[in-house]
């Protein structure tokens, strides 16, 4: 069953560092999403991109940070400057054209030190 | 208007018993209510959604109840087993020309004990 990937698992870095967090998407599939779950809490969406632009985003979403395709497969996360609140579990999700499904990844565990 | 309020936040129930885990949602232009399950160290996963026309959707032990009127919705585990014990979201999302971002509850705790 095709599933959606995210590398690396794990991500510890220092305040003030960039970050890129990566999702390979489901093949064929075109919506791509942005989740974060701070530990304990609940899943909260961080933004939504739909033909090679931002169709969504969320209060959390500022200029910190910025999604992009790359080359037509990676679908990355970029923190430009990471502050210790960043700290939480970053799910990339994906949409097939049509239905409601979205699939998770597994998540990349990023801690800001 | 966007928030989806869950309870309980944790739940113990003895194997084979019944768990229920309640939704309730303010915004009438939600139209696909899906329930994920999520295993420590794991992403959610689909476990059983439902559309706003229907009010009830079984699939195997899991079972959504669904009230319009009410705005609620809730997940029942029949015949809960061990395995069950994970995290339950559940979901709420509006179908928009781009796409539909996913607004969570806060998340119940089950433990099935055996």
């Amino acid at each position: 069953e095709p599933e959606v990937t995210q590398t690396p698992s794990h991500q510890v870095t220092q305040m003030g560092q960039e970050v890129i967090l990566r999702c390979v998407p489901i093949s064929n599939h075109l919506y791509f999403y942005w989740y974060r779950q701070i530990l304990g809490q609940k899943v909260e969406f961080l933004v939504s991109f739909y033909n090679n632009e931002i169709s969504e985003k969320s209060e959390i979403f500022d200029d910190q940070f910025s999604v992009e395709r790359p080359d037509g497969s990676n679908f990355t996360l970029k923190i430009r400057s990471t502050k210790l609140e960043d700290s939480a579990m970053y799910f990339c999700a994906t949409l097939r054209t049509s239905g409601n499904e979205q699939f998770f990844g597994p998540g990349t565990r990023l801690t800001v030190l | 208007q966007q928030q989806v309020k869950q309870s309980p936040q944790s739940l113990i129930v003895q194997k084979g018993g019944i768990s229920i885990i309640n939704c309730a949602y303010e915004n009438t232009a939600f139209d696909y209510f899906p329930w994920y399950q999520q295993f420590p160290g794991k992403g959610p996963a689909l476990l059983i959604a439902i559309r706003p026309d229907v009010s009830e959707k079984k699939e195997g032990r899991f079972t959504i109840s669904f009230n319009k009127s009410a705005k609620q919705f809730s997940l029942h585990i029949m015949d809960s087993q061990p395995g069950d014990s994970a995290t339950y979201f559940c979901a709420a999302s509006m179908r928009r020309e781009y796409g539909n971002k996913l607004v969570f509850g806060a998340g119940t705790i089950l433990r099935v004990k055996s």
